[in-house]
């Protein structure tokens, strides 16, 4: 799986959107970006994924710039417990190409 | 929303014993995974299961650690004579199979492993 760069920390003031990138330079053609987060030690919680196109569900928008080299994902109106780490995860689709490699993710702090 | 249950929340065992960690999957998920976190630290891929068997494990899963899904809804972990470097979070996780291949894992909230 292609490796993934994210910075360590950001902040992000409530009620503002959260914007958080991704490196991933050495994605290949069927590969997926994922996001995830973990809320203090709870389990990662699945966010988005998408391979090409710019995805959007209830909980944020995913942008994959047209090389997919680069991802942003959008948490549109941050709250307080959008505190978290955010993973961006590349993985591929393949049968046999299941499981999730974490790396150490960005802390996003939503501040009052 | 289906989710992954896990039991127990918390375990403490003593450096030696065995422990099974317990997990129910979502009802219509075939892949199944365990993950670890000690405390600080990433969120680690122990293996992987499908079709009754393993499909791919980490250098961490050794001889000490074994799976099974003993009926149609549970899915465990067991290890066999616990070390005090075992002390972790661990989590399960269920994916489906989607047009586009593999669905999202679903992770569970995870039992806290403490061996004394």
């Amino acid at each position: 799986d292609a490796k993934t760069t994210q910075p360590t920390s950001m902040d992000c003031a409530e009620g503002r959107a959260a914007n958080l990138p991704c490196n991933h330079s050495t994605i290949s053609g069927n590969e997926y970006v994922y996001w995830y987060r973990q809320i203090h030690s709870q389990g990662p919680q699945y966010i988005i994924h998408g391979l090409k196109n710019n995805e959007t569900n209830e909980m944020a928008s995913l942008i994959i710039t047209e090389d997919r080299k680069s991802s942003t994902l959008i948490l549109p109106h941050a709250t307080l417990r959008d505190t978290a780490v955010y993973y961006c995860i590349v993985r591929g689709a393949n049968f046999g190409n299941e499981k999730l490699t974490f790396g150490t993710g960005t802390r996003l702090t939503i501040i009052p | 929303e289906p989710e992954v249950t896990q039991t127990p929340s918390h375990q403490v065992t003593q450096m030696g014993q065995e422990v099974i960690l317990r997990c129910v999957p979502i009802s219509n998920h075939l892949y199944f995974y365990w993950y670890r976190q000690i405390l600080g630290q990433k969120v680690e891929f122990l293996v992987s299961f499908y079709n009754n068997e393993i499909s791919e494990k980490s250098e961490i899963f050794d001889d000490q650690f074994s799976v099974e899904r003993p009926d149609g809804s549970n899915f465990t972990l067991k290890i066999r004579s616990t070390k005090l470097e075992d002390s972790a979070m661990y989590f399960c996780a269920s994916s489906d199979v989607s047009g586009s291949g593999i669905s999202p894992l679903h992770f569970g909230n995870g039992t806290r492993l403490t061996v004394t």
